[in-house]
């Protein structure tokens, strides 16, 4: 079936360090990729999406680029700050009765160091 | 506007009390879902109403949990006779319509109800 799997957290970084969490998946077809991000105390939000492969998203510095050879959507930021200490979810959305259901990765939580 | 809205925020309540957990999803979203975060753990779908067509209920890990909609408005979401592993928060998300294919609209997530079985 269709799945994701995340990186193994908790990630400590310091500030200004390069962050990549990993993120590969399973699904049939071409599904849509997106990174949600879960501040402490917050909802979930999301963080950029990718529709097809080698699209790129990006958002407040993070990039993530779809590529459908290595079913892979590794999520990168090239100095992060101390407010980038949230948890990280991967999903894929599949297709189901015109309803688009998220299947999450177990989510990559990361603590950056100030 | 506003976004999806969740009550409570919290609830805490005895092993074996049934609670209801509500959701309010955006205004014109015709889909909505609910899925369970654990402590550390990713999120787990439950189930998903479209419309008028019946609720993909696949996700609901036992016959406790039911969960109802009211049109393309409210949903609330039952556990009966709440055992300890039922602790967890609660999230709802809702999305618009994508008329039978992919759309670059996400879901949007409430806050969550966080619910505490003691």
């Amino acid at each position: 079936g269709d799945s994701v799997t995340q990186m193994e957290g908790p990630v400590t970084l310091s500030e200004e360090a390069f962050l990549t969490i990993n993120c590969t998946y399973t699904a049939t077809g071409y599904p849509s990729l997106f990174w949600y991000v879960q501040y402490p105390g917050e909802g979930l939000q999301l963080l950029l999406k990718a529709t097809k492969a080698d699209d790129k998203g990006s958002n407040k510095g993070f990039e993530a680029t779809y590529r459908k050879e290595t079913t892979s959507f590794h999520l990168e930021k090239g100095s992060v700050q101390v407010s980038d200490s949230a948890v990280y979810f991967c999903a894929l959305v599949i297709l189901i009765q015109g309803a688009q259901k998220l299947v999450f990765g177990q989510g990559t939580r990361l603590t950056i160091n100030p | 506007g506003a976004g999806v809205s969740q009550s409570p925020s919290n609830k805490v309540t005895e092993k074996g009390k049934d609670v209801e957990l509500r959701c309010d999803p955006i205004s014109g979203h015709t889909a909505l879902y609910w899925y369970r975060q654990r402590l550390g753990q990713g999120l787990e779908f439950l189930i998903y109403f479209q419309g008028n067509s019946a609720p993909d209920k696949s996700g609901l890990p036992s016959d406790r949990f039911s969960a109802e909609r009211t049109g393309e408005s409210v949903s609330t979401l039952t556990i009966q006779r709440t055992q300890q592993e039922d602790s967890a928060v609660y999230l709802c998300a809702s999305s618009p319509w994508t008329g039978g294919t992919f759309s670059n609209q996400p879901q949007h997530f409430g806050d969550g109800t966080r619910l505490s079985i003691l």
